[in-house]
């Protein structure tokens, strides 16, 4: 069955390193987002793609960068964690930008010391 | 901007009894989506239901359908026959029709409880 993964489920790391969050997904849809959960924020939209060399900005880009290389991956970097930035980040991936419906995976749960 | 607003952070109910679920969103937009998502305690966020604004059908999936009223900007969503399995954070969520806008904006969540 066509998935979408996330790697690695649980990290903690330190302020200032460099985490990546990785997403792969099997559907070969063109459309992949991430998001931050956060307690009294619900789901905030970080960064989305719409195909291979595509990127866009969401509401809490500051940050945070992506890159698509392939349809399959959307890997979430934090170029220099900050304890602001604990939080659990999901991805999602869409087949169809006007149905708007989503798949999700599992989340990552990141925290920053 | 568009905004989703959930006004319920928790919501409970018994075991085979009805809820209903709130949510109201601020748009200029006529066409958009409108959707609710479960997230269980698993985390992995799942569809539940999606109504076109374009349909005066209200959506219905088995025990759980919406109440839509474009006019008021309300969709609520109602669970039949709760089930243990419905204990979750449910999530409401607006997304404009067609052109660039693929994300969705998601409410803030409200948590349902069921009790056996």
């Amino acid at each position: 069955d066509a998935e979408i993964t996330q790697s690695p489920r649980h990290k903690i790391t330190e302020t200032g390193r460099q985490v990546t969050l990785a997403c792969h997904q099997t559907w070969n849809h063109n459309n992949m987002f991430w998001y931050r959960q956060d307690l009294g924020h619900g789901l905030r939209l970080i960064h989305y793609s719409y195909g291979v060399q595509d990127t866009n900005k969401g509401e809490v880009s500051d940050g945070y960068s992506v890159s698509r290389s392939n349809t399959e991956d959307l890997p979430l970097t934090l170029e220099s964690a900050a304890s602001s930035q604990t939080s659990v980040y999901f991805c999602a991936s869409s087949r169809d930008t006007n149905t708007g419906e989503l798949f999700f995976g599992e989340g990552s749960r990141l925290t920053v010391l | 901007a568009q905004t989703v607003t959930q006004s319920q952070p928790e919501m409970s109910v018994q075991e085979a009894e009805t809820v209903t679920l709130s949510c109201t969103y601020d748009t200029s937009e006529s066409d958009y989506y409108l959707f609710w998502y479960k997230q269980p305690p698993s985390r992995q966020m799942i569809l539940v239901i999606r109504q076109e604004a374009y349909k005066q059908q209200n959506a219905t999936e088995n025990r759980f359908s919406v109440n839509f009223q474009k006019a008021a900007k309300s969709f609520s969503l109602k669970i039949s026959d709760s089930q243990l399995g419905d204990a979750a954070m449910y999530f409401c969520a607006y997304k404009q029709y067609g052109g660039s806008q693929g994300n969705l904006i998601f409410g803030k969540g409200t948590k349902l409880s069921v009790k056996p």
